[in-house]
């Protein structure tokens, strides 16, 4: 069965650094890939998803992130956090064939100033 | 454009009573709907999902079920709650196929006590 690891449950950073929160999935033929954001007390946000095509994907709110085959992981980048990011992120992964969702436990941001 | 809404945003329920938690989508035919169950630090675990009026299919063992009376409405239900039902509660919804992105509604918290 698929499985997705977010190796760190927070992250603390200062506003205006750079973050990066990563994700790994089980390997699998075929896999699609999401990032979502919680906002306190809502449901989740798509910020963006990997298809096929080009491995740089580019999201809302100035979020990116690649897709590496080989070490099965979809990393969440953005060069310039705000306050406003202060949220949790949620990587999720579809296997091909599937219509189904596969979440990860979810990285807490916490954007200081 | 699309729409889903779930109700009530909060619901506190005593041992043993009744749940019925409903959400609804518009702007779209024969969407795949989803329910979630959120627990702090443990992500979102898929309980129930539908690819059709009826069709309901269950993930995990529980006290809880889920109905499709009509295309864009589904109901989560129980008929006695216990302490563990308590957690977050989210309903999605997506476009049938593979890949599909999901789209979430701002979710329940359910309290038991």
């Amino acid at each position: 069965a698929q499985s997705v690891t977010q190796l760190d449950s927070q992250v603390p950073v200062f506003e205006e650094a750079p973050v990066e929160l990563r994700c790994n999935y089980s390997s699998s033929v075929s896999v699609y890939l999401f990032w979502y954001v919680q906002y306190p007390n809502q449901g989740l946000q798509l910020l963006l998803k990997y298809l096929s095509g080009s491995t740089l994907v580019k999201g809302i709110n100035g979020f990116e992130a690649e897709f590496n085959k080989s070490q099965t992981s979809f990393h969440l980048r953005k060069p310039s956090v705000h306050i406003s990011d202060t949220a949790e992120y949620f990587c999720a992964v579809s296997q091909g064939g599937s219509e189904k969702l596969v979440f990860g436990k979810g990285t807490k941001l916490t954007v200081n100033p | 454009s699309q729409t889903i809404h779930q109700w009530p945003a909060t619901l506190v329920q005593p041992v043993g009573s009744p749940l019925s938690l409903e959400c609804t989508v518009e702007g779209t035919s024969n969407p795949n709907l989803y329910w979630y169950r959120q627990a702090a630090g443990r992500g979102l675990q898929l309980l129930f999902y539908s690819v059709g009026i009826g069709q309901i299919s269950s993930e995990v063992p529980q006290n809880l079920s889920a109905s499709r009376p009509q295309d864009r409405q589904f109901i989560l239900s129980s008929k006695k709650l216990l302490l563990s039902d308590s957690g977050f509660y989210l309903c999605a919804w997506s476009v049938g196929g593979e890949g599909q992105p999901q789209h979430f509604g701002d979710g329940t918290r359910l309290s038991i006590l």
